[in-house]
């Protein structure tokens, strides 16, 4: 268990529609990032928070959005899903706003149908 | 191009042999991350170097700043360390940006 917990792991859902992942930083880490891998782009970075803040944005679409909640916890929500969203999300954490001492979670795995 | 290479795509290698994945980059960097990840999608940070050399057990992984360049050993392959090697940089000095860029990955496969 690396200390970042993700739910749910698995996620079908139906073009459309809407969902949110959830992250839970490893404990008392600030920062969290969210990024997507897909078979055809990789991993790519979405978003990070530092602290309750929006800190940095890399590729998220406008579909897209998160947020870090007072406990830390961090929620990426996904809207109006196209088939071409399937891929694992990933949410990693950190001490500082740099991603030293970087962990990852587990992922969820997200299928749109 | 990417602004971060790894070569070899695929590489299968028989049990016992020495390992090397390459990683080069074209951007300037504060540090360099490899990342394994295993069939499950589990990703496990292995090494962050900023410079010089590293070494956890089996696994070695140098960088040299000047030839943007980092190299990941693995001496004695074992089956259990077929998974995809992932480089991925960070991007800036200090406190310009903090966040990964990544490589397209390895897939070893290393067969008993």
């Amino acid at each position: 268990d690396s200390g970042v917990t993700q739910t749910p792991k698995h996620l079908i859902t139906a073009t459309g529609q809407r969902v949110t992942l959830r992250c839970s930083p490893r404990s008392g880490d600030l920062s969290v990032y969210w990024y997507q891998q897909s078979l055809d782009q990789g991993l790519q970075f979405l978003i990070q928070y530092y602290n309750g803040e929006e800190r940095a944005k890399g590729n998220i679409l406008e579909r897209f959005s998160a947020q870090q909640f007072p406990d830390l916890h961090s929620e990426l929500n996904l809207s109006s899903l196209e088939l071409g969203d399937s891929a694992l999300y990933f949410c990693a954490s950190s001490v500082w706003t740099h991603p030293y001492g970087y962990t990852f979670g587990s992922g969820t795995r997200l299928t749109v149908v | 191009k990417n602004e971060v290479e790894q070569s070899p795509q695929n590489l299968t290698a028989q049990e016992g042999e020495f390992i090397t994945i390459n990683c080069s980059y074209s951007v300037g960097i504060s540090a360099l991350h490899w990342l394994q990840q295993h069939p499950g999608g589990g990703i496990v940070s292995l090494f962050m170097l900023s410079s010089g050399k590293k070494k956890h057990g089996r696994l070695i992984a140098t960088i040299n700043i000047q030839e943007k360049h980092s190299s990941l050993h693995i001496t004695a392959s074992h089956p259990r360390d077929s998974a995809v090697y992932i480089c991925a940089v960070i991007k800036g000095y200090g406190g310009s940006q903090g966040n990964l860029i990544f490589g397209k990955g390895t897939k070893l496969s290393v067969k008993p």
